[in-house]
């Protein structure tokens, strides 16, 4: 079955580490997104990718880093400077055409980081 | 700039009846896509109803319906004969047509009760 997945399910973080977040889809979707959660939150968009190799930031891009190589993957780096990365993150996909992306997004399970 | 307003933090329905969850926008673009998704206690994002500013009809799936109001610029969701399952956060979205790619914004959600 076709689908978006992430890994790991829970992460935790010391103060000052890099940690990166995998987003794996086998969905042949060519849009790929990154948002974040709060408790209590809607979803805030870190950053996105239409194509592979181009990618652009979101509302919220300072102290995240993101690759996109290879069509299929989006992993998201949350780096040091990020200073309050206690979250969930959830991973996206959708078709780049028009017609298709009216379909809405299809998310992954999501991550829940916590730096301890 | 857009914007999704969701102003019912908690709601309660008795199962088997209809429930109605309120949404309002902000956009200057013509051209925009609204979208409802659920996030069960799981934490994974449902895709649940699509609905086109261009589009002459109310957007229906199954149980659900949005209730399309161009003028007031709101986009309701009606879930009719309400069930267990579907206890959980609703989260409005939407996608302006021609800035920003695809990227889609989120309200702060809905929290919804099925009382037994």
């Amino acid at each position: 079955d076709g689908g978006i997945t992430q890994s790991p399910k829970y992460l935790f973080r010391k103060e000052g580490q890099n940690v990166t977040l995998s987003c794996e889809q086998n969905l042949n979707h060519d849009a790929m997104y990154w948002y974040r959660q709060d408790p209590g939150q809607g979803l805030r968009l870190i950053y996105y990718s239409q194509i592979v190799n181009d990618f652009q930031k979101g509302d919220i891009a300072e102290g995240y880093s993101v690759s996109r190589e290879k069509k299929e993957s989006f992993p998201l780096t949350v780096t040091s400077a990020q200073k309050n990365p206690t979250a969930f993150y959830l991973c996206a996909s959708s078709a780049s055409d028009r017609a298709r992306a009216n379909y809405g997004y299809t998310f992954g399970s999501g991550t829940r980081l916590t730096v301890v | 700039a857009q914007k999704i307003t969701q102003t019912q933090p908690g709601m309660f329905v008795q199962e088997k009846e209809a429930v109605t969850l309120d949404c309002t926008y902000d956009t200057s673009d013509p051209s925009y896509g609204l979208f409802w998704y659920k996030q069960p206690s799981s934490g994974e994002m449902i895709f649940l109803i699509y609905q086109g500013s261009y589009d002459q009809q109310n957007a229906t799936e199954g149980r659900y319906s949005l209730n399309f109001q161009k003028a007031r610029k709101s986009a309701n969701l009606v879930i009719s004969a309400s069930q267990l399952g579907d206890s959980a956060m609703y989260f409005c979205a939407m996608r302006e047509g021609h800035t920003g790619g695809f990227k889609t914004i989120f309200g702060a959600g809905t929290r919804l009760f099925v009382k037994a």
